[in-house]
Parts: structure tokens; sequence; C-alpha cells
């Protein structure tokens, strides 16, 4: 089955810096790859998803790239602020069977 | 639109009893899937119910299971409770599963503590 390693496990920055979160799988079969962030006691709330017809997709300070080719997809937030502090979370799926694998996740802290 | 809801938010059980967990989804959602969150084990399927009918299953054991009722809310039944089992169960909706169809999008979660 699908595994999705995700790294780093910890992220600390200075605001303004920018912040990458890096992801591998194993299924070549998956297709969809979504980022979720949660902050803590909260539900996963999703930031950015792509899907596997797309190298990069962009939304402001957020754009996820993705290398269908070394099974590789990240994150990259800019000009980071204190509330992008939370945990990400990378998933990947196969479309269409509405199974998300998750990583491990990543906290970050932006430092004011 | 409403988003996602779960009932209820926090239940205490101790070991032995069983415990049924429900699930709203988005209106129009079709697509129900649940989710184990554990510090330990992260963010594990557990299963997802389209039309009424389970089309996908995580590796849980038999005592973890749902079903889906005409109108799409979903519950999830644990039976036979473990100290194991206590975590935040996440339930997530999406339109129907196909292409750009399938963002799930999660509710608040059910927090299980098992005594």
């Amino acid at each position: 089955g699908e595994n999705v390693e995700q790294h780093p496990s910890t992220l600390s920055v200075q605001e303004g810096d920018s912040a990458v979160i890096k992801c591998t799988y194993s299924d070549s079969a998956s297709n969809y790859f979504p980022w979720y962030k949660q902050e803590l006691g909260k539900r996963p709330q999703l930031i950015i998803d792509i899907r596997s017809n797309v190298g990069e997709k962009k939304d402001q300070r957020i754009a996820v790239t993705l290398n269908k080719t070394a099974k590789h997809f990240s994150l990259h937030i800019t000009e980071t602020q204190p509330e992008d502090s939370a945990v990400y979370f990378c998933a990947a799926a196969d479309l269409g069977f509405q199974k998300l694998v998750f990583g491990t996740g990543t906290r970050l802290l932006v430092s004011p | 639109k409403a988003g996602v809801t779960q009932t209820p938010r926090y239940l205490i059980k101790t070991r032995g009893q069983q415990v049924t967990l429900s699930c709203s989804p988005i209106s129009g959602h079709r697509s129900v899937s649940w989710y184990q969150q554990t510090p330990g084990q992260g963010l594990q399927f557990l299963f997802e119910y389209f039309s009424e009918t389970q089309r996908n299953k995580g590796n849980f054991p038999g005592r973890f299971s749902g079903r889906q009722f005409s109108n799409s809310r979903s519950e999830m039944n644990v039976s036979t409770l473990e100290l194991g089992d206590s975590a935040l169960y996440l339930c997530a909706s999406s339109l129907y599963p196909g292409y750009n169809t399938d963002t799930q999008y999660f509710g608040p979660g059910t927090r299980l503590t098992v005594l």
C-alpha cells in the first residue's frame, strides 16, 4: 500500500522567512496530493492540493510542487507569519478511492 | 453552507464498552471517510462510505465498523473498547469520488477517552 514520508518533523523560522516541507510517496498510482494545516485542538484544514496532471500550483503565499518521476511533492510558504504556526500534514491518494494516506506531520513555528 | 459536523465532541468510556460516533457531511456531499488521529500513529484511514456502501477499509480490527444512511450521514461504532482506542476520530466529506470532486473537508472530530 501507499506510504508517505514527511520531513522535517519540526521547523522553526523567523517571521518573513520562507518554509519548505517535503513529502515522498511510494505508490505510483497516487494522483492527488493535498496539504492540511492543523492548529492545536482544531480540525485539519485544507490549504492547497495538487493533482498529478500539473507540476505546480500557487495560492498567494502558498505553493505546492510535484515531481511524479521522483515521487515527491513539497509545500512552500513564503513571507511566513506567526499565524502560520501549526502542524502541516501532506497526504496522497488515488483519485476516486477517497483514502488519504497522511505523512507524519511537520510542526512549524514562526517566531516574531 | 454548514461544514461537517460531528457528535458528540467528547466521550469518556471504560474498557469493554462500545461507542457510536456520528458525522453529518456538508450538504450535498455523498462520500464520508473516517480517520483516527493519535500522537503515536498520526492520521490513519478507517473506512469510506459512498451511497450507503463501504468502498474502502483501512487496517483496523473488526471492532471498528460503520454505516451510512440514505441522507449521507454516517456513524462509526467501536465495540469492546480498549485503552489504545483513545484518539480523536475525524470524519471528512467530499462531493463524490472523482476528478475535481474528491476534495475532503474535515469535521471537528470526536475526542474519545477510554479509561
